[in-house]
């Protein structure tokens, strides 16, 4: 079985402050995928990030940067001098085998908002 | 190619009425995968195709559920006798098959949001 977990429901901070929004996944194979979206109020679900699991490498791209440890199952994003166009709900989701064939699991999400 | 492309954008129906769904993947892509995302909830999974082979199905897709993409192209998602639950945003996502490429991504459309009455 796979699993992932954004144990922050709700997130809020001021603007021009650093958040990490945290996600713990579980799976047992050695080969699997990670990702990262973005909904904003709009509804659409907008791609960030995917991450290999056999490639450890963190990344940054502008005021996102992404912390993948595969020791401790954790794939953190974390958004720099955050802006009140971060404000959105953000998923965190794991492409992985289960039973044979390979689905995208998401988290519940973490709505962030910006405070101006 | 202009992405993923769900329509209608919006349903309402009345319950017992059967509605069905398009999507439109990225024309290169040959995975597509069906999710349900209710208010404050995370999308959950309900199918996935290969081509044209539905490769898994949640146990959440009821017999009232089907899901097709002939010839590895678009597909539909039907739900017959629709009920109250059944109100949610069904998103579509399609994408290469993950090792293909390091940049693969998957990319969902917009949605299309049904409300039964």
């Amino acid at each position: 079985a796979q699993k992932v977990t954004q144990a922050q429901t709700e997130i809020s901070v001021v603007e021009k402050e650093d958040v990490t929004l945290d996600c713990v996944y579980e799976t047992r194979d050695t080969t699997y995928y990670l990702f990262w979206y973005k909904q904003p109020p709009s509804g659409e679900l907008v791609f960030l990030i995917r991450r290999n699991s056999f490639d450890e490498q963190n990344e940054i791209s502008g005021r996102y940067s992404w912390n993948f440890q595969k020791s401790t199952s954790s794939f953190n994003f974390t958004i720099t001098a955050s802006q009140v166009v971060d404000s959105a709900v953000y998923f965190c989701a794991l492409l992985a085998d289960s039973g044979g064939y390979q689905k995208v699991t998401f988290g519940t999400g973490t709505k962030l908002q910006v405070i101006p | 190619d202009t992405g993923v492309s769900q329509n209608p954008r919006h349903k309402i129906t009345k319950r017992g009425q059967n509605v069905t769904f398009r999507c439109d993947p990225i024309s290169e892509h040959n995975r597509l995968y069906w999710y349900r995302q209710t208010l404050g909830q995370g999308p959950e999974f309900l199918t996935y195709f290969q081509n044209e082979a539905q490769l898994e199905k949640s146990r959440l897709l009821s017999d009232r559920f089907s899901a097709e993409r002939p010839k590895g192209s678009f597909s539909t998602l039907e739900i017959q006798r629709t009920e109250q639950g059944d109100s949610a945003m069904y998103l579509c996502a399609s994408s290469l098959q993950p090792g293909a490429t390091t940049d693969e991504k998957l990319l969902f459309g917009s949605g299309t949001q049904l409300s039964v009455l």
